[in-house]
């Protein structure tokens, strides 16, 4: 099975800063890797699919890069909403499964 | 409005059964495979199960197979979690999600429902 780790646990950053958060694979998952943002109370969102492609109405701060097994998502000046939990998503094509690394905590300095 | 709503979560014994249903509205059902995704506790997410748009394939995470089945009605654009035989560490949130495409990935999530297995 194929495992997700993220760094780092915990980012401490201010409004304004810019922040990069890793996702690596335990094996080649190609571009099918997706972040969420998940804050306190709430369903996680969709932010960024197929490593790189943001859906409709995800603001353009959010980018993500990478393949094979080392992704990032990177926020390119942060706004008081975007402190939350990251977490990163891939899929298994067979048997079909899903896995979601462990989180990225994003919290205001 | 596009959207799930899940219910039917609660407080069951260990070994009870719990069902749980997500109404979707706002989107061709039909047209869309769904997922079950939960979390414990403080902890992060685990993909449960996930029904193709027809409903003729159905898959699970190994930890429930055998215990949960994943339904739809697409007459009724629900999706629905048999779960039985349930155990403490079932405790958790559970949420419905669309699954994009062929992307594999989770574009429309309802608001969840917490289920607590205990005595």
């Amino acid at each position: 099975d194929i495992v997700l780790t993220q760094s780092p646990a915990t980012l401490s950053l201010s409004p304004g800063d810019r922040a990069t958060l890793s996702c690596r694979a335990s094996q080649s998952v190609g571009t099918f890797l997706a972040w969420y943002q998940q804050k306190p109370g709430q369903a996680p969102r969709l932010l960024i699919y197929d490593a790189s492609s943001r859906p409709t109405g995800i603001p353009a701060r959010f980018s993500g890069s990478g393949s094979g097994t080392d992704f990032t998502l990177t926020i390119s000046s942060l706004e008081p909403e975007d402190f939350a939990v990251y977490y990163c998503q891939q899929r298994s094509n067979w048997p079909p499964s899903f896995t979601f690394g462990p989180g990225t905590k994003l919290d205001i300095k | 409005e596009v959207q799930l709503v899940e219910s039917g979560g609660g407080l069951v014994q260990p070994g009870g059964s719990l069902r749980l249903s997500c109404a979707a509205s706002g989107f061709t059902f039909s047209g869309f495979a769904m997922s079950w995704v939960r979390q414990a506790p403080g902890t992060g997410l685990e993909w449960v199960s996930l029904i193709t748009n027809s409903g003729a394939s159905i898959y699970y995470t190994d930890s429930v197979r055998g215990r949960f089945t994943i339904s739809r009605d697409n007459s009724q654009n629900t999706l629905s979690l048999q779960m039985n035989s349930l155990r403490a560490d079932d405790t958790a949130t559970y949420y419905c999600a669309k699954v994009r495409g062929s992307y594999g990935v989770f574009d429309l999530w309802g608001q969840g429902t917490m289920v607590t297995v205990s005595s």
